[in-house]
């Protein structure tokens, strides 16, 4: 199994252009994040979706979009990236949560530089 | 507003040396505590785990950490670190008594071993 995996690994786009961030997950979970982690901060949430279908706000989701294609992919949106978006994205899969946590597996991440 | 805190930003230890890193948290509710670790270069993995019981956690490659409710810690010690501890840790909380599935992060403290 490859886990959780995330294209591209690194990126530079200038102020204005739009791209979507990869995520993929071969566990067959249920749920599944976005964070994003930048110096200093820990990791902070953007988006999450609990089951396929379903997307709900994080602590940062100003400036973002996200689609949860299937079970496997859940895709992240900058439509109009700003510096501010300059951070590393981490995706993460889980088999399912609500009153009960289950493990959450990290991808390898995305960093991103908007310039 | 649930918050984690890390006080050790940046940890230089000696071979051997005894660990201890500091994460507090603000909720007043019950919680699911854990520490991440991320090796250079590599996904965020979790070392270990609270979610009731004994206050005393072990974890993977001789980590545990200590609950003490009273103080709204969860710090993570190792008796004699190595070089290949190397790498950045992360406290993270969940409250257990709420659908949210995701996880709350510290900052993190980068721990340097040197041989």
């Amino acid at each position: 199994n490859a886990g959780v995996t995330q294209t591209p690994k690194f990126q530079v786009l200038k102020t204005g252009q739009s791209m979507t961030l990869q995520c993929a997950q071969d566990m067959n979970h249920n749920s599944m994040y976005w964070y994003r982690q930048d110096p200093g901060m820990g990791l902070r949430l953007i988006y999450y979706s609990a089951s396929e279908g379903t997307t709900d706000k994080g602590e940062v989701p100003n400036g973002y979009n996200v689609s949860r294609l299937n079970k496997r992919e859940f895709s992240l949106r900058l439509e109009s990236a700003a510096p501010s978006q300059t951070s590393v994205y981490f995706c993460a899969s889980s088999e399912g949560g609500g009153r009960v946590f289950y493990e959450q597996y990290f991808g390898p991440g995305t960093r991103l530089t908007v310039t | 507003a649930q918050s984690v805190s890390q006080h050790n930003h940046h940890v230089i230890l000696s071979e051997a040396a005894s660990l201890e890193l500091g994460c507090n948290y603000s909720y007043g509710g019950t919680v699911n505590l854990f520490w991440y670790v991320q090796y250079p270069g590599q996904h965020l993995q979790l070392l270990l785990k609270y979610f009731s019981g004994d206050p005393l956690v072990k974890g993977i490659k001789g980590f545990e950490a200590e609950f003490i409710k009273s103080k709204f810690s969860f710090n993570l010690r190792k008796p004699s670190v190595q070089w290949s501890d190397t790498a950045e840790y992360f406290c993270a909380v969940k409250k257990e008594d709420t659908g949210r599935r995701a996880l709350t992060f510290g900052s993190g403290t980068r721990l340097q071993v040197q041989p």
